[in-house]
């Protein structure tokens, strides 16, 4: 089946510096993905679709000059969260629809901390 | 906007018991129900899907009937094993109107005692 590979998996940074989260399509193209936040105990909350070749769309309530999109190739979308503080330590997860299908293939998530 | 809820957890049973995990859902359109799961340290993973009224959906003993009339799909398993501990997300999205974000309930954690 397709392969969404994230990384990295675990990410320790200090407040007011910038991490960069790979989303890579392994063995399909997806010129969508997506990018979702998860908090302890909730669901998974959509914060933006990454568009290959254009610009993302933000969901609304996320600030797009803190989490930047870029969706570089077919296979690669990244999140650069920056200027990290404490607030944004949370679990991000991307995923890709599979071509000619409405099934979703998710990374296994990045746990960002900001100490 | 389109919404999910499910059941709240975390929700504990003994191997072999029966498992219900229900999922209720409202859409604007005519959307198609998933029901992803997530074992621990693991990536989500579609576990099965429906995507029109009464269709069942059915995946490693795990079953869900697409439910117009009360807008539900609930997941069922006849007897759970310890490897089905894992957390499970109800799911939703409107394909017809070219939209494929998921709408996701809040997850349902499932832990089987031997």
């Amino acid at each position: 089946g397709a392969v969404v590979s994230q990384h990295p998996s675990w990410v320790i940074c200090k407040s007011g510096t910038s991490v960069k989260i790979e989303c890579r399509s392994l063995d399909f193209q997806a010129t969508t993905m997506f990018w979702y936040r998860q908090f302890p105990k909730q669901s998974l909350m959509l914060m933006a679709t990454s568009n290959e070749g254009s610009k993302a769309t933000y969901e609304q309530g996320v600030e797009k000059d803190k989490f930047l999109i870029n969706h570089a190739s077919l296979t690669l979308s990244t999140l650069t969260v920056t200027s990290a503080h404490p607030e944004d330590s949370s679990f991000y997860i991307c995923s890709a629809p599979g071509q000619g299908t409405d099934i979703q293939y998710f990374g296994a998530g990045t746990r960002l901390s900001v100490l | 906007g389109d919404s999910v809820t499910q059941m709240e957890g975390p929700v504990t049973l003994s191997e072999e018991a029966f498992l219900t995990i229900n999922c209720t859902y409202t859409a604007t359109g005519y959307p198609s129900l998933f029901w992803y799961v997530q074992y621990p340290g693991e990536g989500l993973q579609l576990l099965l899907k429906a995507t029109k009224a009464d269709d069942k959906g059915s995946n490693k003993g795990f079953e869900a009937t697409y439910r117009k009339e009360t807008t539900s799909f609930h997941l069922e398993k006849g007897s759970v094993q310890v490897s089905d501990s894992a957390v499970y997300f109800c799911a939703l999205s409107e394909p017809l109107f070219g939209n494929e974000k998921l709408t996701f309930g809040t997850g349902t954690r499932l832990t089987i005692i031997p």
